[in-house]
């Protein structure tokens, strides 16, 4: 099974940089997703981070270090757009496995509100 | 290309009846996958279909089902309502295990 945690709510201004946090614990791991998910709208994907490291993507930057089972995603020059609920999921499998197929267990979500 | 294509967008439903829902993936796109959305709970995974059969289930009671069709657009059936179904159902598709794309949803209302 897996245990996902991330912050409930965070604030922050427009301009700044935030960092949301993500803590995994799991019984297999075959990859780690963010999405962004406005108030009664679609999910939609920001990064996926398999392997350690940083993924910079525009004003959005995803990390991975899988030995601490721990992802943050970083948010740069906010806009008030921004203000969303970052959604951590965590696909279950064996990395190796094509066949795995696609389970994704989600965070509670982060709902971030940027303020002027 | 068109998206991820859910219908109804809106539903209310009657404790003890059942309901269909409908979700016609990206062209291409052999996955689909399911996920209840409610306030309390998140998101949590339904089933997954790829090529016609499930490959993945979450626990969810035998009321939930699913099913696939050969143009890989996909349908889930809830039956004996329950007001605790009420929720946003959220299909998503993909092409490989490295993007998923969602759907707007159907929100159900029980009552």
């Amino acid at each position: 099974g897996q245990n996902i945690d991330q912050p409930t709510e965070m604030t922050a201004t427009e301009g700044a940089i935030v960092q949301i946090n993500c803590t995994y614990q799991t019984s297999g791991f075959n990859g780690l997703f963010w999405y962004q998910q406005h108030a009664g709208e679609a999910p939609t994907f920001l990064s996926y981070n398999v392997l350690d490291g940083l993924e910079e993507k525009g004003r959005f930057s995803s990390f991975l270090s899988r030995s601490k089972g721990y992802s943050y995603l970083l948010l740069k020059e906010l806009q008030m757009k921004d203000s969303a609920s970052y959604l951590c999921a965590v696909r279950d499998g064996i990395q190796s496995d094509n066949n795995a197929g696609n389970m994704l267990t989600f965070g509670g979500g982060t709902r971030l509100m940027v303020k002027p | 290309k068109a998206g991820v294509t859910q219908t109804p967008r809106y539903l209310i439903k009657t404790r003890g009846q059942q309901v269909t829902l409908s979700c016609s993936p990206i062209s291409g796109h052999r996955s689909v996958s399911w996920y209840q959305q409610t306030p309390g709970q998140g998101l949590q995974f339904l089933f997954e279909y790829f090529s016609e059969t499930q490959r993945n289930k979450g626990n969810f009671p035998g009321r939930f089902s699913g099913r696939q069709f050969s143009n890989s657009r996909s349908e889930m059936n809830v039956s004996t309502l329950e007001l605790g179904d009420s929720a946003l159902y959220l299909c998503a598709s993909s092409l490989d295990r490295y993007g998923y794309t969602f759907g707007s949803g159907t929100r159900l209302t029980v009552v």
